[in-house]
């Protein structure tokens, strides 16, 4: 069974541009969930979708967006990109036991 | 609260047997689990226990969960230096307000000796 994939795996972007991650949950898991982790703020949850619907959401302002997609797959979008945005961008899915699988993470730079 | 604490460092010869604990503050958790982060990695999930549970084995490691503490312990038997690497600690709980999400600690970087 294949793991967690996010695409893609290292971008690299300018201040004030957007950007768009994408993961694509383990085959059967309808629950995809998004992290931030940086080194002063450790892991932050993003938010969370089900069935393409967004059950929860962290504290993180209104540039950061997600979407789920009818076959589980999820994008999340960062709009007017700040140096403080550069991060390593972490997906997770689950199914119906709620255990979480992460992918290899998407490493953002701002520059 | 959903804090999750857990120590910063840990140094350990290789061989010897490698401890990292976590305390957590919020009695309402379904499962604490134990991820692996290597340089430039995403996490690993090494193992997981449910909460009503006390002890759980599989192969080199060891979960112990003190509910009444609200304690966790991972044991690494054998440490290996493929084994140094930042280890998370993370708890679910079932409340509407924290569907699908975990709360993690720090991470405790441990770093094994040959």
């Amino acid at each position: 069974k294949a793991g967690v994939t996010q695409t893609p795996r290292y971008l690299i972007k300018t201040r004030g541009q957007q950007v768009t991650l994408s993961c694509s949950p383990i085959s059967g898991h309808r629950s995809v969930s998004w992290y931030q982790q940086t080194p002063g703020q450790g892991l932050q949850f993003l938010f969370e979708y089900f069935s393409e619907t967004q059950r929860n959401k962290g504290n993180f302002p209104g540039r950061f967006s997600g979407r789920q997609f009818s076959n589980s797959r999820s994008e999340m979008n960062v709009s007017t990109l700040e140096l403080g945005d550069s991060a390593l961008y972490l997906c997770a899915s689950s199914g119906v036991k709620d255990i979480q699988y992460f992918g290899a993470g998407t490493r953002l730079s701002v520059l | 609260g959903e804090d999750v604490e857990q120590s910063l460092f840990l140094s350990v010869r290789e061989g010897d047997s490698s401890v990292i604990n976590c305390t957590y503050t919020d009695s309402s958790s379904t499962y604490l689990y134990w991820y692996k982060q290597e340089p430039g990695a995403g996490l690993q999930l090494l193992t997981y226990i449910f909460s009503n549970m006390d002890m759980k084995q599989d192969q080199r490691l060891t979960v112990l969960l003190n509910k009444k503490d609200k304690h966790l312990s991972l044991r690494i038997a054998d440490t290996q230096t493929g084994d140094s690497a930042i280890y998370f600690c993370a708890e679910s709980i079932s409340r509407g307000s924290t569907l699908g999400r975990l709360y993690f600690g720090r991470g405790t970087q441990l770093t094994v000796w040959p």
